[in-house]
């Protein structure tokens, strides 16, 4: 049973392109989290989702920035239009279960704008 | 709004010591506390997870204490060595906050000295 696996694990982008990422969460976890830390700082909660839903998206900016998490396939974090201060690692973590049960992260995706 | 501060924001030891890291949380009411290690440009390994009815987990040379009523956790690491230099996080899971799971700490860099 491989891990959460998140790609790719370092992008480029230029300031007003997409940015992409994707994270497929370990087999059997329904529940993805994504969180983004920022150089020197903590890690912020971002947005839940279970399998084609979006469960809580508080701490994701309104604007730029929307998720999803297909029945099939992983679940992408897209940023629009990105700018030098989305330049940041981004992490997802599975669940298989809600609460109780134990988190489990990637390797993250960091992201730099250039 | 629940919030996790740990202390010492920084810590260097020499190799071999028996040292301690503190975790703690404003609100009692979490469904469990988990403690992570982060090693530079890497993503989080889990560590322990606590549920809320216990009181410690123990794995190797790792053991978590948890005191819900004060909002406490500790981890102790024995005889420690330069491999366990790293960023230690805790993490609680609300009880009441159906989505946004996992607050995080500011994290402990721990640095072990040869």
């Amino acid at each position: 049973n491989a891990g959460v696996m998140q790609n790719p694990r370092h992008l480029v982008r230029r300031r007003g392109q997409e940015a992409r990422l994707r994270c497929s969460p370990m087999k059997g976890h329904s529940h993805v989290y994504w969180y983004r830390q920022l150089p020197e700082e903590g890690l912020k909660f971002m947005v839940y989702l279970q399998k084609e839903n979006i469960i809580d998206e508080s701490g994701m900016p309104k604007e730029r920035f929307s998720a999803e998490f297909p029945k099939e396939g992983p679940s992408i974090l897209r940023i629009q239009q990105v700018v030098r201060g989305d330049s940041a690692a981004y992490f997802c973590a599975s669940l298989q279960g809600f609460a109780e049960t134990e988190a489990f992260f990637g390797q993250g995706t960091r992201l730099t704008v250039v | 709004k629940q919030e996790v501060t740990q202390i010492p924001a920084a810590l260097s030891v020499p190799e071999g010591e028996n040292l301690v890291l503190n975790c703690s949380f404003t609100d009692s009411a979490i469904y469990n506390l988990q403690w992570f290690r982060q090693d530079p440009g890497k993503g989080l390994t889990s560590l322990l997870l606590i549920q809320s009815s216990q009181r410690e987990q123990t794995s190797g040379r790792l053991n978590a204490s948890l005191d819900k009523s004060s909002g406490r956790s500790t981890l102790y690491i024995a005889a420690s060595q330069p491999g366990d230099s790293a960023t230690y996080l805790c993490a609680v899971t609300p009880y009441y906050d159906a989505g946004n799971m996992l607050t995080f700490g500011g994290g402990t860099r721990l640095m072990v000295k040869p």
